[in-house]
């Protein structure tokens, strides 16, 4: 069975900190990696995509992916309050059913 | 703006009802997607498709069917529902190889 894990947290950071978070995956077939933010109640919505091993950086946000490792992580710079969410890792395996598998999420939280 | 929609946004029904969830999109994406969340839990995969008249089902078990006559559109039906459907319904629609776009979920609540 495909699993995608992390852990659940709380996750407390300060603000203007990096917030760091992890994913780790049990498919080695896994071809694709996505980072989506949940407010409480909301949709999910996607942060980063990351394909190919190394570090891909779009703004305050870094993914970096190690396929040997099996993880995945998000870094966010400069952490805002506007942050604070569940962020979901999820991941596209090379076969079986379409679609994504998810971890539970981590829930972040910027303390002012 | 996200360009996929899904009706209701909340809905509380008694047990044994039927019930059609509906989910819309105007981007002309082929595949389209209905997840299961529980409050805390991850999101589960219950049924895809690929396009007109393709239906697939996910990862996870679930008694709801769902049919594809339009591109647009991917309703998803519960013949009678029961107090273990209550959850977050979420749909999604992509292009071939495309990111994954989310409409506003549906919450449903059966009593």
């Amino acid at each position: 069975q495909k699993e995608v894990e992390q852990n659940s947290g709380p996750l407390s950071v300060p603000e203007g900190a990096i917030a760091s978070l992890n994913c780790t995956y049990s498919d080695r077939g896994s071809q694709s990696f996505f980072w989506y933010r949940q407010y409480s109640g909301k949709s999910p919505e996607l942060i980063m995509s990351i394909y190919s091993n190394g570090d891909k950086e779009d703004g305050r946000f870094t993914a970096q992916l190690n396929k040997a490792s099996q993880y995945v992580s998000l870094l966010i710079r400069d952490s805002q309050p506007s942050d604070s969410a569940t962020y979901l890792c999820a991941v596209k395996s090379g076969g079986g059913a379409d679609g994504l598998t998810f971890g539970k999420g981590t829930h972040l939280i910027i303390q002012p | 703006e996200a360009d996929i929609y899904q009706t209701p946004r909340y809905l509380v029904i008694g047990t044994g009802k039927k019930i059609t969830l509906e989910c819309s999109q105007t981007m002309g994406h082929d595949k389209m997607y209905w997840y299961q969340q529980d409050p805390g839990m991850e999101l589960h995969l219950i049924h895809y498709s690929y396009g007109v008249n393709s239906t697939e089902k996910g990862d996870l078990s679930s008694e709801s069917t769902v049919s594809r006559i339009r591109t647009e559109h991917f309703p998803l039906t519960l013949e009678s529902a029961r107090p273990s459907h209550t959850s977050q319904y979420l749909c999604a629609s992509r292009l071939d190889r495309g990111d994954y776009t989310f409409g506003s979920g549906t919450r449903l609540t059966v009593v």
